[in-house]
């Protein structure tokens, strides 16, 4: 089976950096995406790993290491609009499969 | 970029009815589509893949004769919900995928039976 662990909820101040985990165990794994998801909302994509590093897109990265099972998003120069849910999802060959996801709450 | 589209995007219905939610792919042909439920502040579960032209794969525990999936065309994807029930609200999200690393999230329905 598959099985995703992010943390439930992290709280940062604006400006900061934030790094939100996720460990994994699945079979046939492809790679490791990130969603944003604001209450209301559909998710949006916001990465892909499909190696092994970082992925840089603007104010966010996420790395992954296959080899530990893990990866991570790491927000930047956060801003009160990245508050939201955040969830990584581990993708086979046929399907992605969500983590429980991760809220995010900024503080100004 | 690629434009999943959902319709209707909100539906209340009384109890026992059917609901027909519509998911369509509006710049690309999408061979796989996905269909999600999200219950409030949880995770999005799967709960099926819908491949056009054949018969759609249900997640463990997914009542396949409730919730009725047809993929007819590349661009249209269908989830028809069958004598819903209150326990059956939530929000329904479809995806549309492209390849393994990436998929296109329709804006959801929210279903609510009273």
């Amino acid at each position: 089976g598959q099985s995703l662990e992010q943390p439930s909820e992290v709280t940062a101040v604006e400006g900061a950096i934030v790094q939100i985990n996720c460990t994994y165990q699945t079979s046939g794994f492809y790679g490791l995406s990130w969603y944003q998801q604001h209450d209301g909302g559909a998710p949006t994509f916001l990465s892909y790993n499909g190696l092994d590093g970082l992925e840089e897109t603007g104010r966010f990265s996420s790395f992954l290491s296959r080899s530990d099972s893990y990866g991570y998003l790491l927000l930047q120069e956060l801003q009160m609009k990245d508050s939201a849910s955040y969830f990584c999802a581990v993708s086979s060959a046929s399907k992605i499969i969500f983590g429980s996801g991760t809220r995010l709450s900024i503080r100004p | 970029g690629a434009v999943v589209s959902q319709h209707p995007s909100w539906v209340i219905c009384k109890s026992g009815t059917s609901v027909k939610i519509e998911c369509r792919s509006l710049d690309f042909q999408a061979t796989t589509m996905f269909w999600y439920r999200q219950f409030p502040k949880q995770s999005l579960m799967l709960m099926a893949t819908s491949n056009e032209g054949s018969k759609a794969t249900y997640e463990q525990g997914v009542e396949k004769d409730k919730f009725l999936i047809n993929h007819a065309s590349l661009t249209l994807s269908t989830l028809t919900v069958t004598s819903a029930h209150p326990e059956d609200s939530s929000f329904y999200i479809c995806s549309a995928s492209l390849g393994v690393d990436t998929q296109y999230f329709g804006p959801g329905t929210r279903l609510t039976v009273l």
